[in-house]
């Protein structure tokens, strides 16, 4: 069984400009997570999707990302425009359904923002 | 609001030897799930362990268990007979009903050969 999948795994930018990143989930899960883990820290939940629904983004800081998820499987998240602040490590996740069953992660996006 | 703390930024053991990882919570709800994760320097997360409040029994796999003590809000992790491939992040997450997940700021676990 194919994992979640991720691109890019690195990602330098300037500030003020725009970045995307692709997440790709397990085939079948219904739930797929973005998470943001800034360094020595656990990683921090942006937004959790249900199907192609938004079922959590009250810790997406949405002046500047923005997160779809096309017809329920890939999704997208967007960063315009990238602060300093934003250097970190982009973790998607997914599972079957709901976040009390198991979480499968992606290799994450390192993303530096100079 | 629900917090995870764990308060061992880092932590060694000696190979073959056995450790515990320490998680506390805070809730309010009867009914929730706790888990172990863990994060290789290669960065991708895996479930290690999974526990449900309402269950007593103490849930275990293989060299990894929990000590449960829903009272006290405390989780924690013991791995016995540690090996190399032990070595990574460990983070403790709670799950809350409304379908809410919490990660704790991990402790990074050494094995000394």
């Amino acid at each position: 069984e194919a994992g979640v999948a991720q691109s890019p795994r690195y990602k330098i930018i300037e500030k003020r400009q725009s970045v995307a990143f692709w997440c790709n989930p397990i085939s079948g899960h219904a739930t797929l997570y973005w998470y943001q883990q800034i360094l020595g820290q656990g990683p921090k939940l942006l937004i959790q999707f249900q199907n192609n629904g938004v079922v959590d983004d009250s810790q997406l800081p949405k002046d500047r990302f923005s997160a779809e998820r096309l017809k329920g499987v890939d999704s997208t998240l967007k960063i315009q425009p990238a602060k300093l602040e934003d250097s970190a490590v982009y973790l998607c996740a997914s599972s079957l359904r709901g976040s009390y069953n198991e979480q499968f992660f992606g290799p994450g996006t390192r993303l530096t923002v100079l | 609001a629900q917090t995870v703390t764990q308060s061992q930024p880092e932590m060694s053991v000696q190979e073959a030897e056995t450790v515990t990882l320490s998680c506390t919570y805070d809730t309010s709800e009867s009914d929730y799930y706790l888990f172990w994760y863990k994060q290789p320097p290669s960065r991708q997360m895996i479930l290690v362990i999974r526990q449900e409040a309402y269950k007593q029994q103490n849930a275990t796999e293989n060299r990894f268990s929990v000590n449960f003590q829903k009272a006290a809000k405390s989780f924690s992790l013991k791995i016995s007979d540690s090996q190399l491939g032990d070595a990574a992040m460990y983070f403790c997450a709670y799950w809350s009903r409304d379908d809410k997940i919490i990660f704790g700021k991990g402790t990074r676990l050494h094995i000394l050969p």
